[in-house]
């Protein structure tokens, strides 16, 4: 059962753009949100988080949205750039230091 | 530097033979995991760590063996016994619990059994 679902699984924007890539979670326990970014034959590094306390943060051009009552949380990369281009993986998990229920990736690609 | 290492960058193997793969963290984190990832596919974990002596099934564990003998180490053993073994695998390690929720992942391995 795929607890953490995840779309669009590929996504083109232009240089300058908005990408969105959107997640849905069923288990209410989940209380940590983080979204990777994996580089072709790299590892996923840890991009940005969120706890369901707030409804939305921001570090730079990236933002987390969050909606509890939806369970949905969405990644925003504002002003997109060609650097961007990776695969991006939603995951949740219940409490700190526990494993993570990853998203199934979205591939994104940024056109100059 | 503090980090993950994973050991080699991509193996091959024959089908039929046992292959180990190496995970090494100097970060003095407890927890410590074992994902696969297939071409276009999100990360499915298959064996996790939280203490020294201790390790848990994930969610595709069969044909997979771990060992925790040491806190720096996790190495994974993909067995003849796993059917279709050729993927990338990570290897993650977590800060002690309540300390941090992030988990840091390992530069990979491409395995490659045919």
């Amino acid at each position: 059962q795929q607890q953490v679902k995840q779309s669009p699984q590929s996504l083109i924007v232009q240089k300058g753009g908005i990408s969105i890539i959107n997640c849905a979670y069923e288990n209410t326990a989940f209380d940590y949100f983080p979204w990777y970014q994996q580089f072709p034959g790299k590892g996923p590094a840890l991009l940005i988080a969120i706890r369901p306390d707030v409804s939305e943060k921001k570090e730079g051009r990236f933002t987390i949205s969050f909606n509890k009552s939806a369970k949905q949380f969405s990644l925003h990369i504002m002003d997109s750039q060609p650097g961007d281009s990776a695969t991006y993986f939603c995951a949740a998990s219940i409490g700190a230091g526990n494993m993570l229920t990853f998203g199934g990736g979205t591939r994104l690609m940024v056109k100059p | 530097d503090g980090g993950i290492t994973q050991s080699p960058k991509y193996l091959f193997r024959k089908e039929g033979q046992n292959v180990t793969l190496s995970c090494e963290q100097n970060l003095n984190h407890d927890a410590m995991y074992w994902y696969r990832q297939d071409p276009g596919q999100g990360l499915r974990l298959i064996y996790y760590s939280q203490i020294v002596n201790d390790f848990q099934k994930g969610d595709i564990a069969e044909g997979y063996s771990v060992s925790r003998e040491k806190k720096e180490s996790f190495p994974l053993t993909v067995t003849s016994a796993q059917k279709n073994p050729t993927a990338f695998y990570l290897c993650a390690s977590s800060p002690p619990a309540g300390s941090s929720y992030e988990q840091y992942f390992g530069p990979g391995t491409r395995l490659t059994v045919t």
